[in-house]
C-alpha cells in the first residue's frame, strides 16, 4: 500500500531563507509526483508535476526533484517571501491499480518578515 | 480553459436536508475525483470516475452519499440526509487517465447545522 510522508509538518522561517521540504513514498511504482500549494480556506494549486522519467522540474523560485528509486522528492524554495506562507502538499500517482492520487499530510510553512 | 468549476462555493443546510454539489471538469479530461477535506482527516478520496464510469467508490462514507457522472462535462455528489459530521470542504478534481497531473476546483464549503 502506497504511503506518502512529508517532513517537517510545520516550518517557520524568516524572509529570504532558502527552504527544503521533504516528501517520501513507500512504493516506487509511480506515474508521477505532484506538488500543490493550499492557502487557508482555499483550494489546491498545482505547483510542479514531475513524471516518473524525470529528475526535476523548475518554476520560478521553485525546484522539485524526484528520486524514484529511493522514494523521495524535495521541493526547494529559493529566497522565501511572506507570500509563500501556505501548506504544501506532495502527492504521488501510482502506476498500478486505479492510479488515484495519494497525498501526504502536508508541510505548513510560515515565512515572517 | 476555465479550470475545474464547482458550485456552490458555500452551502449551509439543516441536518436532514438533501445537499447536491456540482462539478464541471476540464474539457478533455477523462478522470474525475471527489475529495473531502477536514482538519481531522485531511484529504480523503471519496469516489473516482474514469470515462464517466465509477471505478472506485470505496471512500464513500456510507449510503447517504451518492455520486453520478451522466456525461463527460458534469458530475454531482449528493448527500441525503445530511448530518453535522458531513461538514467539510468538498473538492472535485480532473485529469487525463494516463500520466497527467490533477487540477482541482476551488471547493464547496459545506456546513450542516
Amino acid at each position: 500500500k502506497q504511503e506518502v510522508t512529508q517532513i517537517p509538518a510545520a516550518l517557520s522561517v524568516p524572509e529570504g531563507e532558502n527552504l527544503v521540504l521533504n516528501c517520501s513514498f513507500t512504493d516506487s511504482a509511480i506515474y508521477n509526483l505532484q506538488w500543490f500549494r493550499q492557502d487557508p480556506g482555499k483550494g489546491l494549486t498545482s505547483l510542479l508535476l514531475i513524471q516518473s522519467s524525470q529528475r526535476e522540474q523548475t518554476s520560478g523560485r521553485l525546484n522539485a526533484s524526484l528520486d524514484k528509486s529511493s522514494g523521495r522528492s524535495t521541493l526547494y524554495i529559493a529566497a522565501s517571501q511572506p507570500g509563500d506562507s501556505a501548506t504544501y502538499l506532495c502527492a504521488v500517482r501510482p502506476s498500478g491499480g486505479y492510479n488515484k492520487l495519494i497525498f501526504g499530510a502536508g508541510t505548513r510553512l510560515a515565512v515572517h518578515p | 480553459d476555465a479550470g475545474v468549476i464547482q458550485s456552490p462555493r458555500h452551502e449551509v443546510t439543516e441536518m436532514g436536508q438533501e445537499v447536491t454539489l456540482r462539478c464541471k471538469p476540464i474539457s478533455g479530461h477523462n478522470s474525475l475525483f471527489w475529495y473531502r477535506q477536514t482538519m481531522m482527516r485531511g484529504l480523503e478520496l471519496l469516489i473516482y470516475f474514469n470515462n464517466n464510469v465509477p471505478i472506485d467508490d470505496s471512500g464513500m462514507p456510507e449510503d447517504r452519499f451518492s455520486a453520478k457522472m451522466p456525461n463527460a462535462s458534469f458530475s454531482t455528489l449528493k448527500i441525503q440526509p445530511s448530518e453535522p459530521r458531513d461538514s467539510a470542504v468538498y473538492f472535485c478534481a480532473s485529469s487525463l487517465t494516463q500520466g497527467g497531473g490533477y487540477t482541482f476546483g476551488s471547493g464547496t464549503r459545506l456546513t450542516v447545522v
